[in-house]
């Protein structure tokens, strides 16, 4: 399969523990994005990456997420010190250079107890 | 600020039906936009996307048009079937601060009962 992969599909996790997410996405893109969805609303932007690096973080990215991309293919997004808003599906997304079409993953559902 | 807005936010229709659903989007200084499907607790599917100097995108049963000026897009979804129930999402492409952006609507929740 060479569409976007997120891993894990699913995460539960109690409040204050910390989780990381992984995307992997089509080889040749080298644009990814991090979009939230919470329950009845459409993505919203987190961040965005073109090749290794971190060129825009939206302010619903408080200082308890992080998101690596460290050789430009897969990334990370790290939530420290989970709370119950925190929980939502996270979706990644990947496009190539020149193109204006992306392409989603099937998301990581995080649900904070 | 790009506002996307889609309407109804949920139809029920009888199987065999055409429908449209109806995206808005208040800046039309766009590259692109783009319909989306998504299943229960899934990701996002690519349908259409219809570049900003097109009309309009078919594939087989779907047909989505465009129209900048008035800031408006239709999905139209012909002889629809049980298997189309989803939530249908437009999403328009923008260069916001330095990068390209998916702004999105809220999502139209389709039921097409057999």
């Amino acid at each position: 399969d060479t569409g976007v992969s997120q891993n894990p599909r699913h995460k539960i996790t109690k409040r204050g523990q910390n989780v990381t997410f992984r995307c992997d996405p089509i080889s040749e893109h080298n644009r990814l994005y991090w979009y939230r969805q919470t329950l009845g609303q459409g993505p919203e932007f987190l961040t965005y990456f073109q090749n290794e690096a971190q060129l825009e973080k939206s302010r619903l990215l408080s200082d308890r997420f992080s998101a690596e991309r460290p050789k430009g293919s897969f990334s990370t997004l790290e939530i420290q010190r989970t709370e119950q808003g925190d929980s939502a599906m996270y979706l990644c997304a990947s496009r190539r250079h020149g193109s204006t079409e992306a392409f989603f993953g099937q998301g990581t559902r995080l649900t904070v107890v | 600020k790009q506002e996307v807005t889609q309407i109804p936010a949920a139809l029920s229709v009888p199987e065999g039906e055409n429908l449209v659903l109806n995206c808005s989007f208040t800046d039309s200084a766009i590259y692109n936009l783009q319909w989306f499907r998504q299943d229960p607790g899934k990701g996002l599917t690519s349908l259409l996307l219809i570049q900003s100097s097109q009309r309009e995108q078919t594939s087989g049963r779907l047909n989505a048009s465009l129209d900048k000026s008035s800031g408006r897009s239709t999905l139209y979804i012909a002889a629809s079937q049980p298997g189309d129930s989803a939530t249908y999402l437009c999403a328009v492409a923008r260069f916001i601060q330095g990068a390209q952006k998916l702004v999105f609507g809220q999502g139209t929740r389709l039921t097409i009962n057999p």
